[in-house]
Formats: C-alpha cells, sequence, structure tokens
C-alpha cells in the first residue's frame, strides 16, 4: 500500500538526549515536512524539504535538525537544545508541479520527555 | 503575513443535524489552495475536502461541502446529516505559492447521539 509511515508511534526520552523520528513515503512525493502539535495550537511548522538534499527551517526550527538523503525518507533529529520536546509530531509529504497540492499526513509519533 | 484564524475551539450538533465550522484567512496572493483536514482521536490527520481558489464552484464531497467566499477571504465547512464517526477536530488551512502550509489552530467538533 502507498503510505506514509512514521515510527517509533511512542518515544520516551530522558532529557539530554538527542532522539530521532522517522518519516519514510512511498508515494514518490518530492516535498515533505515535518509538523509539531501541542493541544490548543493547531500544527506549526519545523522544517520542510522540496527535493534530496535540501531543506528549510520552518517556525520553530530551533533545538531540531533534519536531512534529506533520500527523496522516500525525511527523518527529524530532537536535539537536547529543544527545551520542551514532549509533543506530538506529525511527518507529511506532497507531490509538488501538481494542481491538487495536496498535503498528506503520517500517523505520528508522540515524544515524551521523562 | 498569511494567517488562518478558526474562531470556534469546540462546537457540538446533534446527530443527523447540519453543522457549519467558520474559517478566515489572510493572504495578499491570488492564487492559492483551501483544505478542511478532519483529526479524530487517533490523530491521524485526513483530508476533508479541497478547493482552489480560482474555481468559483464550491467543492462537495458527499455530506461535506465549503462556502467559498474568495472576496471575504472566508472557507466554511458545512457537515450535513452528522454522524458519530464526524467527532473529530477539524483543521482549515492553505498553500499560497511557494511551499509552505498554514494552518488554523482547529475546531473540535462533537457529534451528540
Amino acid at each position: 500500500d502507498g503510505g506514509i509511515t512514521q515510527s517509533p508511534k511512542y518515544l520516551f526520552r530522558k532529557e539530554g538526549q538527542n532522539v530521532t523520528l522517522s518519516c519514510e513515503q512511498n508515494l514518490n512525493h518530492d516535498a515533505m515536512y515535518w509538523y509539531r502539535q501541542d493541544p490548543g495550537q493547531g500544527l506549526r511548522l519545523i522544517y520542510y524539504s522540496q527535493i534530496v538534499n535540501d531543506f528549510q527551517k520552518g517556525d520553530i526550527a530551533e533545538g531540531y535538525s533534519v536531512s534529506r538523503e533520500k527523496k522516500e525518507s525525511f527523518p527529524l533529529t530532537v536535539t537536547s537544545a529543544q527545551k520542551n520536546p514532549t509533543a506530538f509530531y506529525l511527518c507529511a509529504s506532497r507531490r509538488t508541479g501538481t494542481e491538487l497540492n495536496t498535503q498528506y499526513f503520517g500517523p505520528g509519533t508522540r515524544l515524551t520527555v521523562l | 503575513a498569511q494567517t488562518v484564524t478558526q474562531s470556534q475551539p469546540e462546537m457540538s450538533v446533534q446527530e443527523a443535524e447540519t453543522v457549519t465550522l467558520s474559517c478566515t484567512y489572510d493572504t495578499s496572493e491570488n492564487n492559492y489552495y483551501l483544505f478542511w483536514y478532519k483529526q479524530p482521536p487517533s490523530r491521524q490527520m485526513i483530508l476533508v475536502i479541497r478547493q482552489e481558489a480560482y474555481k468559483q464552484q464550491n467543492a462537495t464531497e458527499n455530506r461535506f461541502s465549503v462556502n467559498f467566499q474568495k472576496a471575504a477571504k472566508s472557507f466554511s465547512l458545512k457537515i450535513s446529516d452528522s454522524q458519530l464517526g464526524d467527532t473529530a477536530m477539524y483543521f482549515c488551512a492553505f498553500i499560497p505559492t511557494g511551499n509552505q502550509f498554514y494552518f488554523g489552530t482547529g475546531t473540535s467538533l462533537t457529534v451528540i447521539p
């Protein structure tokens, strides 16, 4: 089946540790996105990437890093510099260059800092 | 600045009734795309409906329809014959030219049996 997968579904981290959230898509989409969701704040953009080996900071990039070595994969690392990382993280992808311009989402990862 | 405002944090509707969720946005661009996404308790974001700004005809998808008023920058979602499975958080979003999407803060809809 075509789709976007995120792993793990739940992740626990001790303070001071870096963790990496996985996002993979087999939809042949060019653009990929990472969002953070907190209660009452909707979705906030962390990073996005239009093509391999290129990515741009979103509104809340501080304390996060990404890579885009393959079209299918866009992992997000939450570093120890992120002061309040407990949140729900959503990955999304979109095929560029079409009039549909629709973004599709993975199931999300819930990160909790202990 | 590009912004999306959903002024109704919570709403409820009786099963089988109709409900309308409001959304306004601000952009200086003329061409863009608008979306409504649904996030049920599973937290999976699901596309409900989309609208191209250059199309005057309002989009419909089964029980879901929109009222798109471009001049007023308004994009409301109407759900007809509400079902228990419609209980979810609903997010309005749009993408102007470029690659960044803009989301509202959501409306929590509860369908009452």
